[in-house]
């Protein structure tokens, strides 16, 4: 079954714990993204990944790293979690940028105490 | 710059009756726009879009959208609503230079039976 899937689905931490979380797709798109989903601010882009070893900043990057090592794993990085950070993210991957509609993964609850 | 505008925060209908979900972006060059769902707990899910050809786009669950250039407006339209098209629905642009896609902010969609 063609899919995004992402882990932990759920994840309560504290201030200052890194964590990852991880993100993978088994469609071989060459485009993966990363949203936070915030109440009456819709999703809003986080980074995005064109290809191995391309990643990029979307509108809202500051305390996220991103890697891209292999094409499938796209995964989450942030190494100084504040409260801030805690939200709904998600993960999509599109077989390439542009016209292609993009596949989401199931969310990802984060909240930070 | 891209962005996209959802004027409403939530739409009431009565099942059987049509209806419609606002939608107006801007861009700088032409507009790829995408129009996704996400039901409770459930990750976005693709409904339909508008590249390029007929202004009139049909897509899943009977679901249709108009690309409007002059108004810079792509409705989402269904002819007869059902309970169960309850959900949030999001609209989205990528302009045709840019690798980022950007969100409205949703527009919650209740169908009462």
């Amino acid at each position: 079954e063609a899919q995004v899937t992402q882990n932990p689905r759920y994840l309560i931490t504290v201030t200052g714990k890194k964590l990852t979380v991880t993100c993978s797709q088994n469609m071989n798109h060459e485009y993966m993204s990363w949203y936070r989903q915030d109440p009456g601010l819709g999703l809003r882009q986080i980074y995005y990944s064109m290809n191995v070893e391309v990643t990029d900043k979307g509108d809202v990057p500051e305390g996220y790293k991103v890697s891209r090592k292999e094409k499938r794993n796209f995964p989450l990085i942030l190494e100084s979690p504040s409260p801030n950070q805690t939200s709904l993210y998600f993960c999509a991957s599109s077989l390439k940028t542009a016209a292609y509609e993009q596949y989401f993964g199931p969310g990802t609850r984060l909240t930070v105490t | 710059a891209q962005s996209v505008a959802q004027p409403e925060d939530q739409v009431n209908v009565a099942e059987g009756n049509p209806l419609t979900v606002k939608c107006t972006y801007s861009v700088s060059g032409n507009p790829y726009l995408f129009w996704y769902v996400q039901y409770p707990n459930r990750g976005l899910q693709f409904l339909l879009k508008y590249i390029t050809g007929d202004n009139l786009v049909k897509g899943s669950y009977g679901f249709e959208a108009e690309f409007n250039k002059s108004q810079t407006s792509f409705h989402l339209k269904k002819p007869s609503a059902l309970v169960s098209d309850s959900a949030l629905y999001f609209c989205a642009v990528r302009d045709s230079g840019y690798s980022t896609l950007t969100f409205g902010k949703g527009t919650m969609l209740l169908v009462s039976p």
